[in-house]
């Protein structure tokens, strides 16, 4: 079964300070892999899609095989950037979406 | 990205009544929606997959005679809860899709 695992339920650093939030996963076979952020009282927004390979908001991830890892990153946090993130794997296509539990990132000034 | 919405955002019913939540692709064709489901202080969970124009596929554990989803067209798709129960209280969020998929701001279901 295909598993997102987000071990921090909530991380708080400084503004400016570098920020990693893991995601690890669990499928067998090429999934495609996402990272969403939900600021507060707003829907979901898609922030990175691994295939992409770009960079949104200073943010970046880079999809590990080997460690079956997607972790999300930023060399200096801002303050705007505190809000709720989701890593997600789908199968390709027209597969539904599998979420990790999601990492309340706070950023203190 | 596209833009999707949900309509009602809010909605109070009482036990046993059905409730219809509607969501539309404002600006993009959709062949596939998505249907989820989420509890306070928990993460989204996938119920169900509508394809236009077919037969929605559920995902294990949820109940297709309880949650009927229509895909009528190309822009609408609606969810459904019949004989709602306060168990079914949620908040239940569409999105659009294949590949990249795009988030309605969800609806918040409240059964007396």
């Amino acid at each position: 079964a295909q598993r997102v695992t987000q071990p921090e339920k909530l991380l708080s650093v400084f503004k400016g300070a570098p920020v990693e939030l893991k995601c690890n996963y669990s499928y067998s076979g090429s999934p495609e892999l996402f990272w969403y952020v939900q600021y507060s009282r707003q829907r979901l927004q898609l922030l990175l899609r691994h295939i992409s390979r770009e960079s949104i908001k200073g943010f970046t991830a880079d999809l590990n095989k080997g460690e079956t890892s997607f972790h999300l990153k930023k060399p200096f946090a801002q303050e705007e950037d505190s809000a709720m993130y989701y890593c997600a794997l789908s199968g390709g296509g027209a597969d539904g979406l599998t979420f990790g539990k999601g990492t309340h990132l706070i950023i203190q000034p | 990205g596209a833009v999707v919405s949900q309509h009602p955002s809010w909605v109070i019913c009482k036990s046993g009544t059905s409730v219809k939540i509607e969501c539309r692709s404002l600006d993009f064709q959709a062949t596939t929606m998505f249907w989820y489901r989420q509890f306070p202080k928990q993460s989204l969970m996938l119920m169900a997959t509508s394809n236009e124009g077919s037969k929605a596929t559920y995902e294990q554990g949820v109940e297709k005679d309880k949650f009927l989803i229509n895909h009528a067209s190309l822009t609408l798709s609606t969810l459904t809860v019949t004989s709602a129960h306060p168990e079914d209280s949620s908040f239940y969020i569409c999105s659009v899709g294949p590949d990249t998929q795009y988030f309605g701001p969800g609806t918040r279901l409240t059964v007396l």
